[in-house]
């Protein structure tokens, strides 16, 4: 089955500075790829998606770049603020239309004031 | 809209007992899932229904663990037996059905605000 690596698990970043979150997948037919932020006793929510057709997606402050040959894909968030601050958890799976999520261990960003 | 709900948002039980574990999806999402979430870990899956039935049962750990959906809506996850490894927090999810056969067809999951267990 899929398997996820997340690197690094921490990260703290002066405000203003960019963060880089890097996760790795093992299942070259995962075709889905959603980053997930996660706030201290809160849900998980859906920050951006790529799928396999496309190689990199931006919304504002936030990135997604995706690299099938390599099986990688990573997360940017430039200008970064305070309340960036959370747990970042990226995910893949297989197949098209609600199959469930193999989610990487986290990534634990603190945003330096 | 509502979101996804879960109760209770707290249980904290005696082990060797029996909890059921419940989750509301959002009105319309034909697929709905249940993840556990160990502290400092990433949501593990355990099963996923679409419709009424388990379109995907293997993340469940042990017989121990059952799970219904019976009119296609709200689902309970039943644990029997808990044991201390039990603890952790369960989190529901649901989404809608994929239109058209693409790789475009993933429907974004949408979780539930999760079940914090604790055996004792």
């Amino acid at each position: 089955g899929e398997n996820v690596e997340q690197h690094p698990s921490t990260l703290s970043v002066q405000e203003g500075d960019s963060a880089v979150i890097k996760c790795t997948y093992s299942d070259s037919a995962s075709n889905y790829f959603p980053w997930y932020k996660q706030e201290l006793g809160k849900r998980p929510q859906l920050i951006i998606d790529i799928r396999s057709n496309v190689g990199e997606k931006k919304d504002q402050r936030i990135a997604v770049t995706l690299n099938k040959t390599a099986k990688h894909f990573s997360l940017h968030i430039t200008e970064t603020q305070p309340e960036d601050s959370a747990v970042y958890f990226c995910a893949a799976t297989t197949n098209s239309g609600n199959t469930p999520l193999v989610f990487g261990k986290g990534t634990r960003l603190s945003v330096i004031a | 809209g509502a979101g996804v709900s879960q109760t209770p948002s707290n249980k904290v039980t005696e082990k060797g007992k029996y909890v059921e574990l419940r989750c509301d999806p959002i009105s319309g999402h034909t697929a709905l899932y249940w993840y556990r979430q160990s502290l400092g870990q990433g949501p593990e899956f355990l099963i996923y229904f679409q419709g009424t039935g388990a379109a995907d049962d293997s993340g469940l750990p042990n017989d121990r663990f059952f799970a219904v959906r019976p009119e296609g809506s709200v689902s309970t996850l039943k644990i029997q037996r808990t044991e201390r490894g039990d603890s952790a927090v369960y989190l529901c999810a649901s989404s809608s059905r994929p239109q058209g056969r693409t790789s475009e067809s993933y429907n974004e999951q949408f979780f539930g605000p999760g079940t914090r267990l604790t055996v004792l």
